[in-house]
């Protein structure tokens, strides 16, 4: 079973920033955060992961609470192509077995609006 | 990022028949591969992972006799479909790993999209 919580749906204005919310209280110390998303009837698509330290990149930015039991994504500029469901997924750090696979809950479906 | 190809894009079969689903990594070489399959409105389900040169791992439920999988080489998997009924249709998806790279990131293909009549 995932082990986040997230939304079902957001709506987000073109241009504004769309703040998406994860809860993962349960998160385990060797375990990061990731968000993939996933445009309709595309694969999944890789946008940025983190431990504990807030992170940046070209598409996004990471926000993880002190304790780790909860995150943000933050798209800065949303646009109508960032229309997507975004996934949430805690996975560990060591890969062997099970622990490092990528398990998708039921993400957050964010509409972005003209 | 990495780039994950899967063919065929679309697949219509009849009822019975087998499919198969190529799962390539074209500009690195993948040592895990991970087969995913997604319901309408629902999210990706992990079906199992194959690692090149062994047999794959199968996820609680999936039959391991009905989705063969195949890692025969470091870029190329294989899913398939046997014996396809109805309620396999699905969007089938497949992600790989590739070592060299930063560890963390885990490439999607396109999806393969199966109805099966």
């Amino acid at each position: 079973d995932a082990k986040t919580t997230q939304p079902p749906s957001m709506d987000c204005a073109e241009g504004r920033a769309a703040n998406l919310p994860c809860n993962h209280s349960t998160i385990s110390g060797n375990e990061y955060v990731y968000w993939y998303r996933q445009i309709h009837s595309q694969g999944p698509q890789y946008i940025i992961h983190g431990l504990k330290n807030n992170e940046t990149n070209e598409m996004a930015s990471l926000i993880i609470t002190e304790d780790r039991k909860s995150s943000t994504l933050i798209l800065p500029h949303a646009t109508l192509r960032d229309t997507a469901v975004y996934y949430c997924i805690v996975r560990a750090y060591n890969y062997g077995g099970s622990q490092g696979n990528l398990i998708f809950g039921k993400g957050t479906k964010l509409s972005v609006k003209p | 990022g990495a780039v994950v190809s899967q063919h065929p894009s679309r697949v219509i079969c009849k009822s019975g028949t087998s499919v198969k689903i190529e799962c390539r990594s074209l500009d690195f070489q993948a040592t895990t591969m991970f087969w995913y399959r997604q319901f309408p409105k629902q999210s990706l389900m992990l079906m199992a992972t194959s690692n090149e040169g062994s047999k794959a791992t199968y996820e609680q439920g999936v039959e391991k006799d009905k989705f063969l999988i195949n890692h025969a080489s470091l870029t190329l998997s294989t899913l398939t479909v046997t014996s396809a009924h109805p309620e396999d249709s699905s969007f089938y998806i497949c992600s790989a790993r590739d070592p060299g790279l930063a560890i963390h990131e885990q490439f999607f293909g396109p999806g393969t999209r199966l109805t099966v009549l």
